[in-house]
């Protein structure tokens, strides 16, 4: 089955600063990528998703980067907030979602004012 | 959010005793999955459903199994539980037509087996 392995597992940077979550996956069959973010307590929450017909996607101060070639995508933050704080997941599909998702083990973001 | 409730929100329970825990949807979306998040393992899929009494297994099946006999309405139920399905269980939802996919989770069930 698909293993996905997400990188740092946890990360700190300045407010303003950018931020860079990395994930790879084994399924070369996967051809959907969400990542999600949750807050302590709350339910996960979408945030940004790719499709493998799609090498680079943005909305506002983040984006997401896939290199099918390589297996591996990225979560960028720029500008970061305190608001950003919180444990973010990566995640990948063959299905396109449909049978499920395997999720990273997920990266706890610190925004240090 | 999207129209998904959980209940119970919070369980506590003993070793060997059957638990069920409800996902409901006001949504009509066709998909409904089980995950459990544990720390130091994001989350994992228990089971789901691609329509009504149709279901399938995920990575964690084992001692689980799930119910639907209703578009909006999705059973998981540990039959006998064990400390190990010390968690937190959220269910998704999803429509999934074609090019869409997204995942909306629920609020999570926090389910404690002593």
């Amino acid at each position: 089955g698909e293993n996905v392995e997400q990188h740092p597992s946890t990360l700190s940077v300045q407010e303003g600063d950018s931020a860079v979550i990395k994930c790879t996956y084994s399924d070369s069959a996967s051809n959907y990528f969400p990542w999600y973010k949750q807050e302590l307590g709350k339910r996960p929450q979408l945030i940004i998703d790719i499709r493998s017909n799609v090498g680079e996607k943005k909305d506002q101060r983040i984006a997401v980067t896939l290199n099918k070639t390589a297996k591996h995508f990225s979560l960028h933050i720029t500008e970061t907030q305190p608001e950003d704080s919180a444990v973010y997941f990566c995640a990948a599909s063959a299905g396109g979602g449909a049978d499920g998702l395997t999720f990273g083990k997920g990266t706890h973001l610190i925004i240090q004012p | 959010d999207a129209g998904i409730t959980q209940s119970p929100r919070h369980k506590v329970t003993e070793t060997g005793t059957p638990v069920t825990l409800r996902c409901h949807q006001t949504e009509n979306h066709r998909y409904m999955y089980w995950y459990r998040q544990d720390p130091g393992h994001g989350l994992r899929l228990i089971h789901y459903s691609y329509g009504v009494k149709d279901t399938d297994k995920g990575e964690v099946s084992d001692g689980y199994s799930v119910s639907r006999s209703k578009t909006e309405d999705f059973l998981l139920t540990l039959e006998s539980a064990t400390s190990s399905q010390t968690s937190v269980y959220f269910c998704a939802i999803s429509e999934d037509d074609i090019g869409q996919g997204e995942q909306f989770f629920g609020p999570g069930t926090r389910l404690t087996v002593l």
